[in-house]
């Protein structure tokens, strides 16, 4: 069965510290990885997208990386701010007869105070 | 561009009446879908469109039904709400049937209480 696995649950953070959540997946046959962030009241909104042969891929203050071999996923955030306060969800694509399934984490809660 | 709008954004039922979810993109994108996010729990997939007149179902399609006469437009109808019912639904739509790495986009989300 495919699944996708995030840790941690829930994360606390200072404003200005760096923090890394982690996402580990059982997703065949693997397309590609993407990290979304959900606002509070929101619809989730793309970060990052990966395919098998990318080992990292920023955008701004974020950056994931993905081993493939490992199954192993991480998404940095480089000095955070309060506006990063949010959910952040891992998704694996595999492919299906209708294209690309999604495989959805259950997120990381983040938390960014003064 | 507006992107995927949903409405409304805040809905009330009580159990067995019926409801329409609206979803719109102007994106003209082949491929739109319905989620359903709950505490706890990653997105599900109720059902799904790769075109107009296609629809499909997902992991979790009971008790709601779909239609894709355009485009543009993907409501999702309750038949007879039932508390089980009560979560935060999600319209989402991407630019391509198969193939690529695609951008999904969702929609700002509607919050269902069934009373």
């Amino acid at each position: 069965k495919n699944q996708v696995e995030q840790s941690p649950q829930s994360l606390i953070i200072l404003e200005g510290k760096n923090c890394t959540l982690q996402c580990n997946y059982t997703v065949s046959p693997f397309s590609n990885l993407r990290w979304y962030k959900q606002d509070t009241g929101r619809g989730p909104v793309s970060l990052t997208i990966m395919t098998f042969s990318e080992n990292t891929k920023s955008n701004g203050r974020y950056t994931a990386t993905l081993d493939a071999d490992t199954k192993q996923s991480s998404l940095h955030i480089t000095a955070s701010q309060l506006s990063d306060s949010a959910s952040y969800i891992c998704v694996v694509s595999a492919v299906s007869n209708s294209g690309y399934a999604l495989n959805f984490g259950k997120g990381t809660s983040l938390l960014v105070t003064p | 561009n507006a992107g995927v709008t949903q409405t409304p954004k805040f809905q009330v039922l009580k159990t067995g009446q019926s409801m329409t979810l609206q979803c719109a993109q102007d994106m003209n994108h082949e491929y739109m879908s319905w989620y359903r996010q709950d505490p706890g729990m990653g997105l599900r997939l109720i059902h799904y469109s790769v075109g107009a007149g296609i629809t499909d179902q997902g992991e979790v399609p009971n008790g709601y039904n779909v239609s894709r006469s355009t485009t543009e437009d993907f409501p999702l109808r309750l038949l007879s709400a039932a508390p089980s019912q009560t979560s935060v639904y999600f319209c989402a739509s991407r630019p391509t049937r198969t193939g690529g790495v695609y951008e999904q986009y969702f929609g700002p989300g509607t919050r269902l209480t069934v009373t």
